[in-house]
């Protein structure tokens, strides 16, 4: 069974701090690597869609980076805003194409 | 260009029961997959259907069963309710389905059961 893992499960940091999260994920199998935003009360949004080895995407203030040989992706927020607060998933997507889910991290930035 | 839409948005229902879950798929999208959220977990992927098709499935038991239509909406029942049937459920769109498609939920369906 494919396990994706997720780290830290939660973060408080303080509007302005730049902070990143983790995603590991076993390397064999990979077909890409999906990164969400879920806001409270609303739906999960995509962020990135990532396949190649070396990877590095952005959007914004948030950018993300993808290692498949050693199985993680970091997500990056620079200068981290309360709207920024969010629970960020990353999801590795397998040769049956079904996304398997991380638990997500649960980020709160203070004002 | 209309996004995916859930409804009942809550519900609640007691053991034993079956229950239907709605979703309309994003226009110009002909896959849909549903995912159930339990509390403190991500989402687990119960089932994907394209173009009217089943064409995956999780690790649920066959009660949790789907629908597609030719419009591309989805439902999605489960009979037999348990307690453990407690979750939001999310249906997801996308275009083609590949690896690399991006997904677009909806904002789920709460079930609570009793």
């Amino acid at each position: 069974i494919l396990n994706v893992e997720q780290s830290p499960q939660s973060l408080h940091v303080q509007e302005g701090d730049s902070t990143n999260f983790t995603c590991s994920f076993p390397s064999s199998n990979f077909y890409a690597l999906h990164w969400y935003r879920w806001e409270t009360a609303k739906s999960p949004e995509a962020l990135f869609v990532m396949t190649l080895n070396g990877d590095e995407k952005k959007k914004g203030r948030i950018s993300a980076t993808l290692n498949t040989k050693e199985g993680y992706s970091y997500l990056y927020i620079k200068g981290s805003q309360p709207e920024d607060s969010a629970t960020y998933l990353c999801a590795l997507r397998d040769s049956s194409y079904k996304l398997i889910f991380g638990s997500g991290t649960r980020l709160l930035v203070r004002p | 260009e209309t996004g995916v839409t859930q409804s009942p948005t809550h519900l609640i229902k007691t053991r034993g029961q079956q229950v239907t879950l709605r979703c309309s798929s994003q226009s110009g999208h002909n896959t849909v997959s549903w995912y159930q959220q339990a509390l403190g977990q991500g989402p687990q992927f119960i089932f994907q259907y394209y173009r009217e098709e089943e064409n995956g499935r999780g690790n649920f038991p066959p009660r949790f069963s789907g629908l597609q239509f030719p419009n591309y909406s989805s439902e999605l029942n489960v009979n037999a309710l348990e307690l453990d049937d407690s979750a939001l459920y999310l249906c997801a769109s996308s275009r083609d389905g590949s690896a690399t498609g991006e997904l677009f939920f909806g904002e789920g369906s709460r079930l609570t059961v009793l």
